[in-house]
């Protein structure tokens, strides 16, 4: 059975660093995109960022420089580093893959930007 | 980035409607759509990918249209499960963009 299982959510300072996981069974995350999308409460989707299949990764402008996606092969897990929060960083943040369109979520994980 | 518009923000129908829903698309994106189910405290359902074809698993129900700048989401008889939010979303590059929702609500 493809999962997908997000950790690391959690209430964080602004200015504050926060790293996000993803677990994946099922499938090889290696061999396909991966991406984050978050969702503000009451909002709606937004792509964050998205890794290669070849390591290449691409952010969205509101992140980009702060925000660092990563991938571990052999764990079979995806990373979201957030660096210098913002209180507009609060959100769900969901891991999805394996294309341009998302046939796999995660559950979510709720990172609170607040001092 | 290539924006998307759903239209209607809300629609209250009843079961067995045929319910419509419209995205809009600024720039053409040929056929690169998908349409997501969502419903409060989950994450997002795929149900249409590449504008018109249905997901694995997806009911017969559903269904979607278009090309270019115009598409649409059809639910042919809505059931009780289905009142949910619903996403379109262009998929053009890695830069992928989302419709601000569309909510199904019962009359």
């Amino acid at each position: 059975e493809v999962q997908l299982v997000e950790s690391g959510g959690g209430l964080v300072q602004p200015g504050g660093s926060l790293r996000l996981s993803c677990a994946a069974s099922g499938f090889t995350i290696s061999a396909n995109f991966m991406s984050w999308v978050r969702q503000s409460p009451g909002k709606g989707l937004e792509w964050v960022s998205t890794i290669y299949s070849g390591g290449a990764t691409y952010y969205a402008d509101s992140v980009k420089g702060r925000f660092t996606i990563s991938r571990d092969n052999s764990k079979n897990k995806l990373y979201l580093q957030l660096s210098n929060v913002r209180a507009e960083d609060t959100a769900v943040y969901y891991c999805a893959g394996d294309a341009y369109y998302y046939d796999k979520w995660g559950q979510g994980t709720l990172v609170a930007v607040s001092s | 980035d290539i924006q998307m518009t759903q239209s209607p923000s809300t629609l209250s129908a009843s079961v067995g409607d045929r319910v419509t829903i419209t995205c809009r698309a600024s720039q053409s994106v040929s056929s690169w759509l998908a349409w997501y189910q969502q419903k409060p405290g989950k994450a997002p359902k795929l149900l249409i990918y590449k504008a018109s074809s249905l997901e694995s698993g997806v009911p017969s129900r559903f269904s979607g249209s278009g090309s270019g700048t115009e598409f649409t989401l059809t639910i042919t008889s809505l059931q009780p499960d289905d009142f949910a939010t619903y996403y379109c979303q262009q998929y053009t590059s890695y830069s992928v963009t989302f419709g601000q929702g569309t909510k199904v609500e019962s009359k």
